[in-house]
Protein backbone atom coordinates (compact mmCIF):
# COMPACT_ATOMS: atom_id res chain seq x y z
CA UNK A 1 0.00 0.00 0.00
CA UNK A 2 0.88 3.57 -0.21
CA UNK A 3 0.84 4.72 3.53
CA UNK A 4 1.75 3.23 6.83
CA UNK A 5 0.23 -0.15 7.49
CA UNK A 6 -0.73 -1.24 11.13
CA UNK A 7 -2.76 -4.37 12.72
CA UNK A 8 -4.71 -5.22 14.11
CA UNK A 9 -7.12 -2.04 14.35
CA UNK A 10 -8.06 -2.90 17.71
CA UNK A 11 -7.31 -5.14 20.47
CA UNK A 12 -8.90 -5.95 23.49
CA UNK A 13 -6.72 -8.31 25.44
CA UNK A 14 -7.11 -9.57 28.89
CA UNK A 15 -4.45 -8.39 32.10
CA UNK A 16 -1.16 -10.34 32.18
CA UNK A 17 -0.95 -11.87 28.08
CA UNK A 18 0.89 -11.04 25.36
CA UNK A 19 -0.01 -9.18 22.92
CA UNK A 20 1.88 -8.84 19.02
CA UNK A 21 0.99 -5.29 17.48
CA UNK A 22 2.37 -5.16 13.56
CA UNK A 23 3.64 -2.10 11.21
CA UNK A 24 4.05 -2.05 7.82
CA UNK A 25 6.48 0.81 6.55
CA UNK A 26 6.06 2.75 3.64
CA UNK A 27 8.16 1.32 0.88
CA UNK A 28 11.88 2.09 0.74
CA UNK A 29 11.70 3.89 4.14
CA UNK A 30 14.72 3.14 6.25
CA UNK A 31 13.60 4.26 9.30
CA UNK A 32 10.85 3.49 11.31
CA UNK A 33 9.46 4.72 15.03
CA UNK A 34 6.79 3.45 17.46
CA UNK A 35 4.71 6.58 19.78
CA UNK A 36 2.43 5.39 22.04
CA UNK A 37 -0.92 7.84 22.58
CA UNK A 38 -2.74 7.61 26.11
CA UNK A 39 -6.07 9.40 26.26
CA UNK A 40 -5.86 12.75 26.02
CA UNK A 41 -2.07 13.04 26.53
CA UNK A 42 0.60 13.52 23.27
CA UNK A 43 2.61 10.98 21.37
CA UNK A 44 5.16 9.43 23.46
CA UNK A 45 8.93 8.12 21.98
CA UNK A 46 9.02 4.19 22.46
CA UNK A 47 11.59 3.32 19.95
CA UNK A 48 13.74 3.87 16.78
CA UNK A 49 15.07 1.77 13.58
CA UNK A 50 17.31 2.73 11.22
CA UNK A 51 18.55 0.28 8.76
CA UNK A 52 21.15 -2.08 10.34
CA UNK A 53 22.18 0.46 12.78
CA UNK A 54 20.88 -0.83 16.86
CA UNK A 55 17.69 0.35 17.62
CA UNK A 56 17.40 3.24 19.84
CA UNK A 57 15.24 1.66 22.52
CA UNK A 58 15.37 4.87 25.12
CA UNK A 59 11.71 5.22 25.41
CA UNK A 60 10.80 1.93 26.20
CA UNK A 61 8.44 2.16 29.35
CA UNK A 62 10.09 -1.30 31.06
CA UNK A 63 11.36 -4.75 30.23
CA UNK A 64 7.88 -5.69 29.30
CA UNK A 65 8.35 -3.73 25.97
CA UNK A 66 10.54 -5.19 23.03
CA UNK A 67 10.14 -4.68 19.24
CA UNK A 68 11.69 -5.56 16.45
CA UNK A 69 11.93 -5.40 12.71
CA UNK A 70 12.63 -8.19 10.21
CA UNK A 71 14.68 -7.35 6.97
CA UNK A 72 14.47 -4.01 7.29
CA UNK A 73 11.21 -3.80 6.80
CA UNK A 74 8.02 -5.12 8.77
CA UNK A 75 8.48 -3.80 12.83
CA UNK A 76 6.43 -6.41 15.45
CA UNK A 77 6.03 -4.24 18.81
CA UNK A 78 5.40 -7.16 21.91
CA UNK A 79 4.10 -6.46 25.18
CA UNK A 80 4.29 -9.07 27.50
CA UNK A 81 2.02 -9.64 30.56
CA UNK A 82 -0.21 -6.54 30.15
CA UNK A 83 -1.37 -4.48 32.25
CA UNK A 84 -4.43 -1.84 32.21
CA UNK A 85 -2.08 1.21 32.12
CA UNK A 86 -0.76 -0.49 28.87
CA UNK A 87 -4.32 0.69 27.32
CA UNK A 88 -3.39 3.45 24.41
CA UNK A 89 -2.74 4.03 20.98
CA UNK A 90 -0.14 2.08 19.55
CA UNK A 91 1.45 4.64 16.78
CA UNK A 92 4.06 3.15 14.03
CA UNK A 93 5.46 5.77 11.18
CA UNK A 94 8.52 5.61 8.65
CA UNK A 95 10.52 8.00 7.09
CA UNK A 96 13.11 7.69 4.03
CA UNK A 97 15.88 8.11 5.79
CA UNK A 98 16.58 8.68 9.62
CA UNK A 99 18.08 11.62 11.20
CA UNK A 100 17.21 15.33 12.31
CA UNK A 101 15.65 16.35 9.04
CA UNK A 102 14.16 13.29 7.79
CA UNK A 103 12.28 12.75 11.20
CA UNK A 104 10.19 16.01 10.79
CA UNK A 105 8.66 14.04 7.69
CA UNK A 106 7.60 10.86 9.12
CA UNK A 107 4.35 9.07 7.86
CA UNK A 108 2.19 7.79 10.64
CA UNK A 109 -0.40 4.87 10.63
CA UNK A 110 -3.66 4.90 11.80
CA UNK A 111 -2.37 3.16 14.90
CA UNK A 112 -3.55 0.11 17.18
CA UNK A 113 -5.98 0.79 19.77
CA UNK A 114 -5.01 -1.43 22.79
CA UNK A 115 -7.30 -2.09 25.32
CA UNK A 116 -6.34 -3.88 28.34
CA UNK A 117 -9.17 -5.53 30.69
CA UNK B 1 7.49 20.33 33.87
CA UNK B 2 7.37 18.64 30.43
CA UNK B 3 9.60 19.89 27.76
CA UNK B 4 6.29 20.59 25.56
CA UNK B 5 3.68 22.54 26.79
CA UNK B 6 -0.01 22.63 25.09
CA UNK B 7 -3.20 23.53 26.31
CA UNK B 8 -5.96 20.73 25.26
CA UNK B 9 -8.71 22.68 24.98
CA UNK B 10 -11.23 22.55 24.11
CA UNK B 11 -11.11 25.25 21.60
CA UNK B 12 -14.92 26.27 20.26
CA UNK B 13 -15.38 28.70 17.38
CA UNK B 14 -17.79 29.56 14.61
CA UNK B 15 -17.22 29.19 10.91
CA UNK B 16 -14.82 31.69 9.33
CA UNK B 17 -13.07 32.43 12.50
CA UNK B 18 -8.88 32.92 13.02
CA UNK B 19 -7.88 30.20 15.31
CA UNK B 20 -4.89 30.59 17.55
CA UNK B 21 -2.58 27.44 18.90
CA UNK B 22 0.14 27.77 20.75
CA UNK B 23 3.23 25.46 22.54
CA UNK B 24 5.81 26.71 24.72
CA UNK B 25 8.79 24.57 24.94
CA UNK B 26 11.67 24.29 27.52
CA UNK B 27 14.74 22.74 25.31
CA UNK B 28 17.04 25.08 23.99
CA UNK B 29 17.98 22.93 21.67
CA UNK B 30 14.93 22.26 19.81
CA UNK B 31 15.66 23.29 16.18
CA UNK B 32 12.75 21.93 14.19
CA UNK B 33 9.15 22.48 14.87
CA UNK B 34 6.28 21.10 13.63
CA UNK B 35 2.22 20.78 13.64
CA UNK B 36 0.51 17.97 13.02
CA UNK B 37 -3.56 17.58 12.58
CA UNK B 38 -5.09 14.66 13.67
CA UNK B 39 -8.48 13.60 13.06
CA UNK B 40 -10.67 11.07 15.12
CA UNK B 41 -9.15 7.70 15.67
CA UNK B 42 -6.59 8.20 12.41
CA UNK B 43 -2.89 8.97 13.06
CA UNK B 44 -1.36 12.26 13.08
CA UNK B 45 -0.76 13.91 9.41
CA UNK B 46 2.21 16.93 8.75
CA UNK B 47 0.80 19.96 8.31
CA UNK B 48 3.32 22.60 8.85
CA UNK B 49 7.11 22.42 9.29
CA UNK B 50 9.55 25.14 10.15
CA UNK B 51 13.49 24.97 10.87
CA UNK B 52 14.48 27.53 13.47
CA UNK B 53 13.11 31.04 13.88
CA UNK B 54 10.63 32.76 11.73
CA UNK B 55 7.05 32.10 9.94
CA UNK B 56 5.72 30.06 7.11
CA UNK B 57 2.73 29.84 5.51
CA UNK B 58 0.48 27.55 3.62
CA UNK B 59 -3.02 28.34 2.20
CA UNK B 60 -5.16 29.27 5.31
CA UNK B 61 -2.12 27.99 8.01
CA UNK B 62 0.26 30.29 9.57
CA UNK B 63 2.96 28.63 11.32
CA UNK B 64 5.33 31.16 13.96
CA UNK B 65 8.64 30.37 16.01
CA UNK B 66 9.84 32.60 18.61
CA UNK B 67 12.81 30.75 20.03
CA UNK B 68 13.85 33.70 21.99
CA UNK B 69 10.48 33.50 24.18
CA UNK B 70 10.43 29.35 23.46
CA UNK B 71 7.00 29.83 22.09
CA UNK B 72 5.23 28.49 18.89
CA UNK B 73 1.78 29.27 16.80
CA UNK B 74 -0.46 28.04 14.27
CA UNK B 75 -2.88 29.84 12.86
CA UNK B 76 -5.47 28.85 10.99
CA UNK B 77 -7.43 31.82 9.07
CA UNK B 78 -11.28 31.28 7.18
CA UNK B 79 -11.60 28.09 9.65
CA UNK B 80 -13.83 26.02 8.53
CA UNK B 81 -15.76 22.72 10.34
CA UNK B 82 -13.95 20.41 8.12
CA UNK B 83 -10.90 21.67 10.52
CA UNK B 84 -12.33 20.27 14.17
CA UNK B 85 -9.71 18.12 14.48
CA UNK B 86 -6.68 17.61 17.52
CA UNK B 87 -3.83 19.39 16.79
CA UNK B 88 -0.60 18.90 18.15
CA UNK B 89 3.26 20.56 17.98
CA UNK B 90 5.88 18.98 17.95
CA UNK B 91 9.41 19.22 18.02
CA UNK B 92 12.98 17.76 17.56
CA UNK B 93 16.59 18.55 18.42
CA UNK B 94 18.62 16.69 16.04
CA UNK B 95 17.87 13.75 17.10
CA UNK B 96 15.81 10.59 16.11
CA UNK B 97 12.58 10.99 17.72
CA UNK B 98 9.45 13.87 18.05
CA UNK B 99 8.70 15.18 21.26
CA UNK B 100 4.85 15.90 21.05
CA UNK B 101 2.72 18.57 22.94
CA UNK B 102 -0.51 16.47 24.65
CA UNK B 103 -2.87 18.40 21.46
CA UNK B 104 -6.06 20.99 21.40
CA UNK B 105 -8.96 19.94 20.52
CA UNK B 106 -10.65 22.23 18.07
CA UNK B 107 -14.10 22.11 16.90
CA UNK B 108 -15.09 24.66 14.38
CA UNK B 109 -19.18 24.85 13.99
CA UNK B 110 -21.07 25.81 11.19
Amino acid sequence: GAGVSQSPSNKVTEKGKDVELRCDPISGHTALYWYRQSLGQGLEFLIYFQGNSAPDKSGLPSDRFSAERTGGSVSTLTIQRTQQEDSAVYLCASSLLGGAVYVTEAFFGQGTRLTVV
Amino acid sequence: QKEVEQDPGPLSVPEGAIVSLNCTYSNSAFQYFMWYRQYSRKGPELLMYTYSSGNKEDGRFTAQVDKSSKYISLFIRDSQPSDSATYLCAMSGGYNKLIFGAGTRLAVHP
